[in-house]
Order: structure tokens, then C-alpha cells, then sequence
């Protein structure tokens, strides 16, 4: 098998405050996780690439140092939203591809549902 | 850069063919493939063509025409459980899949 889990699944906060989202890959060894932002009935937008033991590759228009990523383990990739704020209310997903496995398949988490205050 | 086009909706009956299409522009293709979303849901892998031609997988399946820079999703004996949104991706240029923006399918009684 080929899971991915996240935690939490859905998260209140105030604005203002910072929130972590976790990404694990449950059965396998995840060199690369992906975090994607989802808004309702639309596309899958890559925020970043997460690499295992180095910094992330940030997409265009994405600040990184307001969202913070780190993949310490090959397992686990975590995003924090620094400094929340109403406009960040969004669907976060992430995604694994397999270290032995193409990009073209990923295997996604569920998604956290991150609503700001 | 890459886009990818798709049909934002479509709705067909139980037991019917739906086909998918996904129109691409990009300055480098390394293949296309297809996920089904369910709303509130995970994006699951369903095909990958790295080639020219017809992929079958069960119900599903994916053509692909790299000259024509095009790629369908073939839906047959549409089934309820099929509603759901349909992405084609193509990979890009760092290793990193770029997704269309969606497909709703509703499949109706």
C-alpha cells in the first residue's frame, strides 16, 4: 500500500495565531512530499516541494517565511502558517512520491481544512 | 511554462461513456496523467501516460497524442460512485506535476 495521513483534519484558529500541519507517509519512504492549496471547485496549486534533509523549493508567489516547511525524516514533512490570517482559509493537501517512484504518482493525504478567524 | 485545459463539467447518466478531455501547452512534457477527486476528498492516482496511445485500466482509460499536445480520460459504464472531479497533470520542468483545473463529472440515475 501506499498511505499518506494528515494531521489535524480540520483546524479553527484567530488570526494571528500559527498552525502546523503534519504529513506523514504511513507504509513507505517519502524522499519528496509536495504541498499543494486547494480553494473550492478548483485546482490542486503547488505551493512547494519538500526534499528530505534540505530546504524547500518554493513555487512562485508562495513566501516561504510565511509558510514554513521541514522534512526532517523520510516519513514526515510538516507546514506551519505563520502569522494566520483570514485569507489563508484554505484546503492544504500534501502529496508523497515514492523515493524509488515517478512523480507522476503521488499518493495525497487527506487534507487539513484550515479556517482563520 | 505549462497549462493544461479541461472541460470544467460534464454530466452523463448511469451506464453511459464519458471522455475527458485535457489540452496542454508546455515548453518541456514529460507525460500526463490523471487523478479522481471526490469532493472533501483525497486526489487518487488513476493513470499515467508516458507514451502515444490507449491505457486501459478496468472502467477507465487514458489516451494520449504527444503531436497533438492532447490526452483524454475515458469514463465507460459510468457508475454513481463516479461523480467526482478529474484532474489531468503534466510534469514539469523540476520534477513537480502541474495540474488542470478540474473536471466535475455528475452521473445521474
Amino acid at each position: 500500500g501506499a498511505v499518506v495521513s494528515q494531521h489535524p483534519s480540520r483546524v479553527i484558529c484567530k488570526s494571528g495565531t500559527s498552525v502546523k500541519i503534519e504529513c506523514r507517509s504511513l507504509d513507505f519512504q517519502a524522499t519528496t512530499m509536495f504541498w499543494y492549496r486547494q480553494f473550492p471547485k478548483q485546482s490542486l496549486m503547488l505551493m512547494a516541494t519538500s526534499n528530505e534533509g534540505s530546504k524547500a523549493t518554493y513555487e512562485q508567489g508562495v513566501e516561504k517565511d510565511k509558510f514554513l516547511i521541514n522534512h526532517a525524516s523520510l516519513t514526515l514533512s510538516t507546514l506551519t502558517v505563520t502569522s494566520a490570517h483570514p485569507e489563508d482559509s484554505s484546503f492544504y493537501i500534501c502529496s508523497a512520491r515514492k523515493t524509488s517512484g515517478s512523480v507522476h504518482e503521488q499518493f495525497f493525504g487527506p487534507g487539513t481544512r484550515l479556517t482563520v478567524l | 511554462g505549462q497549462s493544461l485545459e479541461q472541460p470544467s463539467e460534464v454530466t452523463a447518466v448511469e451506464g453511459a461513456i464519458v471522455q475527458i478531455n485535457c489540452t496542454y501547452q508546455t515548453s518541456g512534457f514529460y507525460g500526463l496523467s490523471w487523478y479522481q477527486q471526490h469532493d472533501g476528498g483525497a486526489p487518487t492516482f488513476l493513470s499515467y501516460n508516458a507514451l502515444d496511445g490507449l491505457e486501459e485500466t478496468g472502467r477507465f482509460s487514458s489516451f494520449l497524442s504527444r503531436s497533438d499536445s492532447y490526452g483524454y480520460l475515458l469514463l465507460q459504464e459510468l457508475q454513481m460512485k463516479d461523480s467526482a472531479s478529474y484532474f489531468c497533470a503534466g510534469k514539469a520542468a523540476g520534477n513537480k506535476l502541474t495540474f488542470g483545473g478540474g473536471t466535475r463529472v455528475l452521473v445521474k440515475p
